[in-house]
């Protein structure tokens, strides 16, 4: 299976500012990266799919970025909304695999 | 509106059979897969295995003596049977669509199974 690692697991930070979070492949996904947000109370929503196409709905203060095996979630402009889990998802493969989750926490 | 819902029958005895229920509504089983993903308390979220829309079934290779998806086109309903279950199986169970590759567009709210004696 793909082993997919994000980085950091917990990430502090405050409205307005910008963070990014890592997600490395164990091996080539092409672009085949989805990126989703869990939120306490509500079903985990799909923000990017194949690497950097925004999700309809999805805030263009989110953006993703990579292929091959590094990829790279970056929110800009933090909003007070934004503070949830991220996971990244590999689906070049059978089976899909999910890195670990990276918690967004304000400071 | 798409929606996904989970049903199960909550607490579940080891060595038992989990049956859960995802019933979906505004979309076609027939046009769209459904694939179960699930999430020990505290850990990652593991892909278990998904029904595509023309019928055909997919499974985690670690899970696949186990488990077994099936639907109901007429109900808008996909079924998830795993047997044997050990309480390492216990988790918050979700359905997901996904509509040709498999990411998922939406999700469910989950149902948590506990297996315990």
């Amino acid at each position: 299976d793909v082993q997919m690692t994000q980085s950091p697991s917990y990430l502090a930070a405050s409205p307005g500012e910008s963070v990014s979070i890592s997600c490395k492949a164990s091996k080539s996904i092409s672009n085949n990266l989805a990126w989703y947000q869990e939120k306490p109370g509500k079903a985990n929503k799909l923000l990017i799919h194949s690497g950097s196409t925004l999700q309809s709905g999805t805030p263009s203060r989110f953006s993703g970025s990579g292929s091959g095996t590094d990829f790279t979630l970056t929110i800009r402009s933090l909003e007070s909304e934004d503070f949830a889990v991220y996971y990244c998802q590999q689906y070049n493969e059978y089976p899909p695999t999910f890195g670990a989750g990276t918690k967004l926490e304000l400071k | 509106q798409v929606q996904l819902k989970e049903s199960g029958p909550g607490p579940v005895q080891p060595s038992e059979t989990l049956s859960l229920t995802c019933t979906v509504s505004g979309f076609s089983l027939t046009s769209y897969g459904v694939n179960w993903v699930r999430q020990p308390p505290g850990k990652g979220l593991e892909w278990m295995g998904r029904m595509r829309y023309n019928g055909d079934t997919s499974y985690n290779s670690a899970l696949k003596s186990r488990l077994s998806i099936s639907r109901d086109t007429s109900k808008n309903q996909v079924f998830l049977k795993m047997n044997s279950l050990q309480t390492d199986d216990t988790g918050t169970y979700y359905c997901t669509r996904e509509k040709i590759r498999p990411y998922f567009d939406y999700w469910g709210q989950g149902v948590m199974v506990t297996v315990s004696s």
